[in-house]
């Protein structure tokens, strides 16, 4: 079975500042790898994936995320924070051997960018 | 469709009493999950649909829990003699077969039972 470890309940960061969330996973398969968002009282919009290939991802936003196999991390980032990334931040892995596998995901960080 | 859409967004439910949780998944999407998230927590995995066959169920918490899927599109999850643990958001999602394997996820379900 996969599990997931989001380190940092809460990440406050000053507006134009760079971040970084981290996740780190445990599986004893490959993976597939998620990073979603979650907008109060909204459901979850993919940022980014990982499924095979070159290991710095590129999602929507601005932010990026690094997948490092030995190290078992995911960690999302951004470069420069604006008020609107305030949000709850989940990442996620799935069974990376066959389809449509459900997701595992962390227990979120909540990212707070202060003006 | 335009997203996974569900109905209703709100639902307070007295303890003992039966609950219906409504998913309209993207049209042409055959993959269908619901997940419960319960609060300050990330979601977790309650079943997963193939078309209308039910593949896992591995996640359903107990007996009082069921979904179905008859004709491989809208999907129902239903809760019987609602407890307080019960109260969360359920979360459906949608995926088409094959790479990227993304799941579109709906707005929510937020279930108080009282």
């Amino acid at each position: 079975a996969q599990s997931v470890t989001q380190l940092d309940s809460q990440v406050p960061v000053f507006e134009e500042a760079p971040v970084e969330l981290r996740c780190n996973y445990s599986s004893s398969v490959s993976v597939y790898l998620f990073w979603y968002v979650q907008y109060p009282n909204q459901g979850l919009q993919l940022l980014l994936k990982y499924l095979s290939g070159s290991t710095l991802v590129k999602g929507i936003n601005g932010f990026e995320a690094e997948f490092n196999k030995s190290q078992t991390s995911f960690h999302l980032r951004k470069p420069s924070v604006h008020i609107s990334d305030t949000a709850e931040y989940f990442c996620a892995v799935s069974d990376g051997r066959s389809g449509a596998n459900n997701l595992f995901f962390g227990t979120g960080t909540r990212l707070t960018v202060i003006p | 469709g335009a997203g996974v859409s569900q109905s209703p967004r709100y639902k307070v439910a007295k303890r003992g009493q039966d609950v219906a949780l409504r998913c309209d998944p993207i049209s042409g999407h055959v993959s269908l999950f619901w997940y419960q998230q319960a609060l300050g927590q990330g979601p977790e995995f309650l079943t997963y649909f193939q078309n209308e066959a039910q593949l896992d169920k591995s996640g359903l918490p107990s007996d009082r829990f069921f979904a179905e899927r008859p004709e491989g599109s809208v999907s129902t999850l239903k809760i019987q003699r609602t407890q307080q643990e019960d109260s969360a958001v359920y979360l459906c999602a949608s995926s088409s077969p094959g790479p990227p394997y993304e799941q579109y996820f709906g707005p929510g379900t937020r279930l108080t039972v009282t």
